[in-house]
């Protein structure tokens, strides 16, 4: 059974810090992970992270992959209150796009 | 570009009752996905379709949940008769051609609570 596994599950920064969340993965026939930032309640679209595209970079957020290890991270820095949210890492295996999602890390940034 | 829309927002039922939710993708989407949201969980795949067809519905609890995209298009859920534990956010998804190297967009969810 395909798994992915977040953490941590919640975490609490104050405003201007530097969070990376974490997302490792046990699937067959990887092709994608994605992240998604959820507040309320329409997950939105953030990376998506490939074999043949292991970076990504947004203003102050940043992905990477690594195929090695079967895990991805998810880096914000200077942390805004506005990026509390929900985030969540899916993996997209075989031929069909479907999505395996962890259960989400909660973040909550406090000025 | 308009994105995916879903109705209701919420809904309360009681238990035993039936429910369906509408959901109508980005135009020109080939892929629409139903999911099932718990609290504190991540979505979770009900069924994807692509245009009119079932690509997987292996998650789908058959025995009261039925979905249908007859014309390619928007699509219907039906929750029929509805458990306590059916008490979740639906968020549909829609995709352009349905392959691994796309993204998927979601709607804003219904969330409903069985009673």
């Amino acid at each position: 059974e395909d798994k992915v596994v977040q953490s941590p599950l919640s975490l609490v920064v104050h405003e201007g810090d530097t969070v990376t969340l974490n997302c490792s993965y046990e699937v067959t026939n990887f092709r994608s992970l994605l992240w998604y930032k959820q507040e309320k309640k329409a997950p939105t679209f953030l990376f998506m992270l490939t074999s043949s595209g292991i970076e990504k970079k947004s203003g102050r957020l940043s992905s990477i992959l690594d195929k090695k290890e079967l895990s991805s991270i998810l880096n914000i820095t200077a942390t805004q209150t506005g990026d509390s949210a929900i985030y969540l890492c899916a993996v997209g295996v075989g031929g069909y796009s479907t999505l395996t999602f962890g259960k989400g890390t909660m973040l909550l940034v406090s000025p | 570009e308009a994105g995916v829309a879903q109705s209701p927002r919420y809904k309360i039922i009681e238990k035993r009752q039936s429910v369906a939710f509408w959901c109508n993708p980005i135009s020109g989407h080939a892929t629409l996905y139903w999911y099932q949201q718990i609290l504190g969980q991540g979505p979770k795949l009900l069924i994807q379709f692509q245009n009119n067809g079932v690509v997987d519905d292996s998650q789908l609890p058959k025995d009261r949940f039925s979905a249908e995209r007859l014309k390619g298009v928007d699509s219907t859920l039906k929750i029929q008769p509805a458990k306590l534990e059916d008490s979740a956010v639906y968020l549909c998804a829609s995709s352009l051609a349905g392959t691994s190297l796309e993204t998927q967009y979601f709607g804003p969810g219904t969330r409903l609570l069985v009673l």
